[in-house]
């Protein structure tokens, strides 16, 4: 299975600081995606990095790729209630659809 | 604002009854997605459209079917639903295939 592997599954942090989730797979991928999503809600995507992509900025997410150790984190800088959910890694080999890992839950308390 | 929408939010059916979900989308993207999530895990996906090619995932059990009548709908007919079938189901698109994808908010599906 290509099936990406978040760490960690659940985080806590205080508004302002600095959250870092990790995604890592198993197999030659063609682009990672990362999605966020809010408790009851459908997922939204975040940002795409391309196999031949090493580093791709959003605002304040900063997504980076490492295909030698098969393995992506996800920052957000300076966090805020609202970016209290679920954030989930996407991996898709050539030709093939995207698997979602188990998510990261984030709690960013005031 | 182009978006894709899933009705109902929340569908209560009984045991065996069967039951259909629907979405729609105003994106006119090529590719429509079902994934099922439960409590607490990723979604899985369970099939999706390629404008009218079907791609089945080898492990959706066969209770579950879809239609896609044109580029706007897609459905999820669930024949004989079970407890265990019980979760949330999420309609996604993309312009093609490995693109960002587009979620619904989900129908909550509850077995009685």
């Amino acid at each position: 299975s290509q099936q990406g592997e978040e760490d960690p599954q659940a985080l806590s942090i205080q508004e302002g600081e600095n959250a870092t989730m990790n995604c890592s797979y198993k197999t030659s991928i063609n682009n990672l995606q990362w999605y966020r999503q809010n408790s009851g809600r459908g997922l939204v995507h975040l940002i795409l990095i391309r196999s031949n992509e090493r580093e791709k900025h959003s605002g304040r997410l900063r997504v980076t790729l490492d295909t030698s150790k098969k393995s992506s984190s996800l920052l957000i800088t300076a966090s805020r209630a609202a970016d209290t959910a679920s954030y989930f890694c996407a991996t898709r080999n050539y030709g093939q659809n995207f698997v979602f890992g188990p998510g990261t839950r984030l709690s960013v308390l005031p | 604002d182009a978006m894709v929408i899933q009705n109902p939010r929340y569908q209560v059916t009984q045991f065996g009854k069967p039951v259909t979900l629907s979405c729609s989308q105003t994106l006119n993207h090529n590719v429509m997605y079902w994934y099922q999530q439960k409590s607490s895990q990723a979604p899985k996906l369970l099939f999706h459209y390629y404008d009218k090619d079907f791609n089945n995932e080898a492990d959706t059990p066969d209770n579950f079917q879809s239609r896609r009548p044109n580029t706007s709908f897609c459905f999820l007919d669930i024949r004989s639903p079970g407890l265990g079938d019980a979760a949330m189901y999420l309609c996604a698109t993309s312009r093609d295939n490995g693109e960002p994808q587009h979620f619904g908010d989900g129908t909550r599906l509850s077995i009685l």
